[in-house]
């Protein structure tokens, strides 16, 4: 099986603009969570969706938004960007909650 | 919180050596898992182990869980170079909101 796909793998953008990441699955996996990573924060959850509905959030503004298709990708959207918004932005599909993730490789935002 | 926190932060071992990582929690959880990751790359999943297991072993990996002391620790015995990684827990914590919440990760370095 195909693993988990995240593109692009780079992005540079400017304060203000806005940005949409995107994530395909493994196949058969209809769960697909949405993590920002930076160092002094860590991991941090920014929601899951389930069969094309959000099904948990977690503690981010309203800039961050997200939506799944019905094959099960996924894309994250980032709307009037911040310094701070500059992260590792990792997806992970699984089977169905409580289940093993499997991550892709990440996409590198780079807010200048 | 709801997230495991690792112990230590750091470690640095030389090759055949065995590394131990502990994870402490405060919450009842669903399940925890151990993940991997290296510099600036995705996640990969180690071991999964319910609330209700004890010990689990995969290849050279061993996890321990210790409910009664919301604790975890995950042994590499034998250590390689290609172990030098981040190593986090991520645990499912039991009601409330269903997500996978990491901890800021153990950063092990093994030296040839």
């Amino acid at each position: 099986k195909a693993g988990v796909t995240q593109t692009p793998r780079y992005l540079i953008k400017t304060r203000g603009q806005q940005v949409t990441l995107s994530c395909s699955p493994i196949s058969g996996h209809r769960s697909v969570s949405w993590y920002q990573q930076t160092p002094g924060q860590g991991l941090q959850f920014l929601f899951e969706y389930f069969s094309e509905t959000q099904r948990n959030k977690g503690n981010f503004p309203g800039r961050f938004s997200g939506r799944q298709f019905s094959n099960s990708r996924s894309e994250m959207n980032v709307s009037t960007l911040e310094l701070g918004d500059s992260a590792l932005y990792l997806c992970a599909s699984s089977y169905d909650k409580y289940n093993e993730q499997f991550f892709g490789p990440g996409t590198r935002l780079t807010v200048l | 919180s709801q997230q495991g926190e690792e112990d230590p932060q750091a470690l640095s071992i030389q090759e055949g050596e065995n590394a131990t990582m502990n994870c402490s929690y405060k919450t009842s959880i669903n399940n925890l898992q151990w993940y991997r990751q290296n510099s600036g790359r995705g996640l990969v999943h180690l071991i999964l182990i319910r609330s209700n297991e004890r010990e689990k072993h995969s290849g050279r990996l061993r996890v321990t869980l210790d409910t009664s002391k919301k604790s975890s620790s995950l042994l590499i015995t034998a250590s390689r170079a290609a172990d030098t990684a981040s190593y986090f827990c991520g645990l499912f914590p039991q009601g409330g909101s269903e997500k996978l919440v990491f901890g800021k990760g153990t950063k092990l370095t093994v030296n040839p």
